[in-house]
Formats: C-alpha cells, structure tokens, sequence
C-alpha cells in the first residue's frame, strides 16, 4: 500500500514568503507527527495530532508555524514569513495509534529560504 | 522523558557483524525501546521495537538487559547497503514528545 506521501519534495521561498507542506498519512492512521530536521542532525519534534486534535504543539519554533489536520486525514503545515533559519527538511511520520505503534515517515519537504 | 546516547559514528566491513548500543540511565517502567534507519534523502525507517529480553526480526536483533539501562541493536553480516544513521528512542504512549530523536550513530560499511 501507499506509504506517507510529501509534497512538495523541495521548496525554494524568499525570506518572508508563505509556505504550505502537506503531508499525505497511511489511510487508517490515527497519529500524525511533524519533525524538523536540520542538516547532519536528529528529527526535532514540531507537533503531534490524533485524528484531527493538535494534542502537543510544544516543538512548534515560534508562532510563525501552525499546523492543521482539519479532517483527520492530510495535514498541512504553514509557515509564516520565513526566515533562512527555517531551512531545513520538513518530515512527517503516521503511525496506527499512539500505543508505541511505530512511526512511519515520509521522505520529507526540503525547504531552503533564500 | 528519558534520554538517549549513542556513538555517534561507527566503521565496520562488509560481511561483520555490527553491534550499536544505546543507554538510557533513566528509562521509564513504561517505556519501550525503538529504533530507526535512515538514509540521505529519505524519512526514517522502523528497524526493531522491544521492551526486555532479546527481540529479533528478519533484519536486526534487539537486547536488552534486565535493567534496561542501555540496548544493543545487532545487524548481522553488514552490507554496503546498511550505510546509513540509526537512532535509538525510548518513550511511551503517552505523549508526541515523547518520540525524541538524538544525533544518532552514523554506521559507515566499508567494501
């Protein structure tokens, strides 16, 4: 079956732009996660939705990032204004339910602010 | 929320076996054991999952001692193809920030 889609694969804005990333879950996934993942290091939790509730938003950088799965399915995550310290790999992983079901991640959204 | 630490970075030979260990001092009753593979340019992979003992699967095997303290995961016969980062995390259900992603060990497989 189909894994977690990205889109799109790469995204070029200028300092001060609007960005949308969507993330496509496994159909059936409860669980929705975003990390943040800066060259040569670990995924950094943003977020995190069961169904359609935001249940942990604490990762989330500044309020120039919001996230929303609107229908309990595809989740978009928007940035404000960007600035160059949001470039980075933008990842989001599904998972059955919360009960240590394992992540599945998609191949994630390259975001370089010019 | 327990933390994790690894090498950061292995080299091993095709065809050895490569042994990553993790610790976790301060791991949870709750807590389960989770590891991850990932290439450039992709999302992480689920490798193996465990709570205690020995768990294995067609790719990799999982110890854990008794105290649970650290965790050892075992990629039998490397291949050039295992190059890649792989990440040990700890945590329950409980929370998203509880799926915590260190540095990780970059495993380097040499011909």
């Amino acid at each position: 079956g189909a894994g977690v889609s990205q889109s799109p694969r790469y995204k070029v804005a200028k300092r001060g732009q609007d960005v949308a990333l969507r993330c496509d879950p496994i159909s059936g996934h409860v669980s929705l996660f975003w990390y943040q993942q800066a060259l040569g290091q670990g995924p950094e939790f943003l977020t995190y939705f069961q169904n359609e509730a935001q249940l942990d938003k604490s990762g989330l950088p500044s309020d120039r990032f919001f996230a929303e799965r609107p229908e309990g399915s595809v989740s978009t995550l928007k940035i404000q204004r960007t600035q160059q310290e949001d470039s980075a790999v933008y990842l989001c992983a599904s998972s059955l339910e919360m009960t240590n079901s394992p992540l599945h991640f998609g191949n994630g959204t390259r975001l370089t602010v010019t | 929320l327990a933390k994790t630490t690894q090498p950061i970075s292995m080299d091993s030979y095709e065809g050895q076996e490569v042994n990553i260990t993790c610790s976790h001092n301060n791991i949870a009753t709750n807590d389960y054991i989770t590891w991850y593979q990932q290439f450039p340019s992709q999302g992480p992979r689920f490798i193996i999952q465990g709570y205690k003992t020995k768990v294995t699967n067609e790719v990799a095997s999982l110890f854990i001692p008794a105290d649970r303290k650290s965790s050892t995961l075992s990629l039998p016969r490397v291949s050039l193809s295992d190059t890649a980062v792989y990440y040990c995390l700890v945590g329950d259900d409980n929370y998203g920030q509880n799926f915590v992603f260190g540095p990780g060990t970059r495993l380097s497989v040499l011909p």
